[in-house]
């Protein structure tokens, strides 16, 4: 079974970056394809980036591109999501997304940017 | 970018009636190479992970009970309740994966 273990709650100031992790057990992160997924308070579920399949490639959203670096770890089957020059509309919940044809999620990591 | 809308936006039933949500996106997300919709379903409660409910559009995620059923190809797509109950109340949201970015319907908020 895949579980997907994230990293704990984080409050930043505006301009500051964050680094959230992602580890993984029951499979390993070469056997899938990893997406990050943020909802920011009262909004919707909308994706940050992740590991095109057919492309062979991280690809990031338009929204977030220069400001956001996703990398992995395959030695500790750990992902993470690092983002820059934070602002207060980048407070939201950050999850971790496992494609493997279904679709695993983690716990969600609420990172708060305030001064 | 494949820009996906569910309709309604809100849905008020009494408990034991059909629900009904709508979702469709603006170019076909059917791969027919794979003959599979890249169209997956979420149920969202308050200050939880998002369930997933459905994936390739129709199969069902194990341990999501029966009274939930997908359906749809190409562009238009529904998720069904048959039978409305109190643990159903959340937000559905749609989601296409057909490309990136992955994109995702506005929501549906579902209250009894």
């Amino acid at each position: 079974q895949v579980q997907l273990v994230q990293s704990g709650a984080e409050v930043k100031q505006p301009g500051a970056s964050v680094k959230v992790s992602c580890t993984l057990s029951g499979y390993t992160l070469t056997e899938l394809s990893m997406h990050w997924v943020r909802q920011a308070p009262g909004k919707g579920l909308e994706w940050v980036g992740g590991f095109d399949g057919e492309e062979r490639e991280t690809i990031y959203a338009q929204n977030f591109q220069g400001r956001v670096t996703m990398t992995e770890d395959t030695t500790r089957d750990t992902a993470y999501m690092e983002l820059r020059s934070l602002r207060s509309e980048d407070t939201a919940i950050y999850y971790c997304v496992a494609d493997m044809g279904i679709f695993y999620w983690g716990q969600g990591t609420l990172v708060t940017v305030s001064s | 970018d494949i820009v996906m809308t569910q309709s309604p936006d809100f849905l008020a039933l009494s408990l034991g009636e059909r629900a009904t949500i709508n979702c469709k996106s603006s170019q076909s997300v059917f791969y027919s190479s794979s003959g599979g919709n890249y169209l997956a379903w979420y149920q969202h409660k308050p200050g939880q992970t998002p369930t997933l409910l459905f994936y390739w559009a129709s199969t069902r995620e194990s341990g999501v009970p029966d009274r939930f059923s997908g359906s749809g190809s190409g562009t238009d797509f529904t998720l069904t309740i048959s039978s409305l109950q109190a643990e159903d109340v959340a937000i559905y949201y749609c989601q296409q994966y057909f490309t990136t970015p992955w994109t995702f319907g506005q929501g549906t908020r579902v209250e009894i």
